[in-house]
């Protein structure tokens, strides 16, 4: 069973709502990921909160916006969204953002479904 | 971003036979994973490889660390129908914590 939980596991909202997703990991991982997930494709690189901190955006529209309210939690903030945006989120933590670290290794929750209408 | 390629796309096989698949990098990789994601879920660490040359297996998985480390290989041995699904390799990039993922391998299993 992966250790990293979102919540909800399926969302459908309207182009006008505004919603969250929730990531939470009691590894003791510094690092923490946003992907967004297309059918039958790899996971696109969304967010990476290191320590706390913003350390990667991947040039994603202002409606998605991440949050990390500590270590344990990440949050995806949705408003606005297009139809486009439907999509399988995945949240992920690894352990930290040394340079170079061999070893460092990612672990994804089981994603949050969306589907905007 | 870095390109990881994987093949073979998609591979249709008979129950009981053994499967192979690879992942190419243009630049090496100081740790190679790989991950099967069923439909509908997140992706599943299988096998994580740490050291050029490195073979290491996880039940009927096997999964090699290419000793140019600009590759990868998993190997499934005596395939049965739960290991459908879609297969990634994956790799850290060296300035920091982002990480790459190969193209997919689909895999079914015909009864």
């Amino acid at each position: 069973d992966t250790e990293v939980t979102q919540t909800p596991k399926h969302l459908v909202m309207g182009m006008t709502n505004k919603k969250s997703l929730k990531c939470e990991q009691h590894m003791g991982h510094r690092a923490m990921y946003w992907y967004k997930q297309k059918a039958k494709k790899p996971p696109e690189l969304m967010f990476v909160y290191s320590y706390e901190k913003l350390s990667i955006n991947e040039s994603v529209p202002s409606r998605f916006s991440p949050e990390c309210p500590n270590s344990s939690l990440l949050n995806l903030h949705l408003h606005a969204l297009q139809p486009e945006d439907s999509a399988l989120y995945l949240c992920a933590s690894s352990q930290d953002s040394v340079r170079g670290r061999t070893g460092n290794t990612i672990y994804f929750g089981e994603g949050s479904w969306l589907t905007v209408v | 971003g870095q390109q990881l390629n994987q093949s073979p796309q998609s591979m249709f096989i008979q129950e009981g036979e053994d499967v192979s698949m690879n992942c190419t990098s243009s630049s090496i990789f100081n740790t190679w994973l790989w991950y099967k994601q069923d439909p509908g879920e997140g992706p599943v660490l299988l096998i994580a490889l740490y050291k050029a040359g490195e073979l290491t297996s996880n039940g009927r998985l096997t999964a090699q660390f290419g000793i140019t480390r600009k590759d990868s290989f998993l190997n499934i041995s005596a395939s049965i129908p739960s290991d459908v699904g879609i297969y990634f390799c994956a790799g850290p990039s060296n300035t920091g914590n982002q990480f790459y993922f190969g193209t997919g391998t689909s895999l079914t299993v015909i009864p």
